[in-house]
């Protein structure tokens, strides 16, 4: 059994441009949610993706978006970056309809902003 | 709304004593709370997680969590620490019943364990 693999690990950006994060989920899962973990923080949900849609989002703008492919696999897209962004992306997949309370979660990709 | 809290942003103990962290929370419906327990520079492991079932929950590595419905806590304990227990802990809460449920994370509680 595969578990969640996010990519990259770590990346650097320059404020206002754009970046996209990738997440495979676990095998089997059909359900991927994304967090944005600050430093010395908690994570914050940010939104989820079930059957290629949108399935409920969190307290964060429009420049933060999201796909979900066929293979379940994700990705995040954050455009007009800012320093605020600076963060650990975590990325859990589930299986909706199964045991819907149990997330996984990959190691994340850790984005600075300069 | 759900949210929780995490009393402790940092707690020490020494090897082989117990440790207790804290974690109250706050939800207009019965809640699912969890444990996880975060490694340096990794993502988020879940120890355990109350569903209501038993009020008593027993996770991985020796740790448990008990619900108090009447205090509204659900807090975390290892009768006796070990070295490589030496990590960030978060209490979290679900949002809702729906298979779409987001979980609310606490700020974390971050474990030291002395010699």
């Amino acid at each position: 059994e595969t578990g969640v693999t996010q990519s990259p690990t770590h990346l650097i950006k320059t404020r206002g441009q754009q970046v996209t994060l990738r997440c495979s989920s676990q095998s089997g899962h059909n359900t991927v949610s994304w967090y944005q973990q600050a430093l010395g923080q908690g994570p914050q949900f940010i939104f989820q993706y079930y059957r290629e849609e949108e399935n409920g989002r969190g307290n964060f703008p429009p420049r933060f978006s999201g796909l979900q492919f066929p293979n379940y696999s994700s990705e995040l897209n954050v455009n007009a970056l800012e320093l605020d962004d600076s963060a650990l992306y975590l990325c859990a997949s589930s299986l909706i309809a199964s045991d819907p309370y149990e997330q996984y979660f990959g190691p994340g990709t850790r984005l600075t902003v300069t | 709304a759900q949210s929780v809290t995490q009393l402790g942003s940092h707690v020490s103990v020494s090897e082989g004593a117990l440790v207790l962290l804290r974690c109250n929370y706050s939800s207009s419906v019965p809640p699912y709370l969890f444990w996880y327990v975060q490694y340096p520079n990794q993502g988020l492991q879940l120890l355990l997680k109350y569903t209501s079932a038993a009020t008593l929950v027993k996770g991985i590595n020796g740790f448990e969590a008990e619900f108090k419905k009447s205090e509204t806590s659900f807090h975390l304990t290892k009768p006796s620490a070990h070295m490589s227990d030496a990590a960030e802990y978060f209490c979290a809460v679900s949002s809702g019943y729906s298979s779409a449920s987001k979980i609310i994370f606490g700020s974390g509680t971050r474990l030291s364990i002395r010699p």
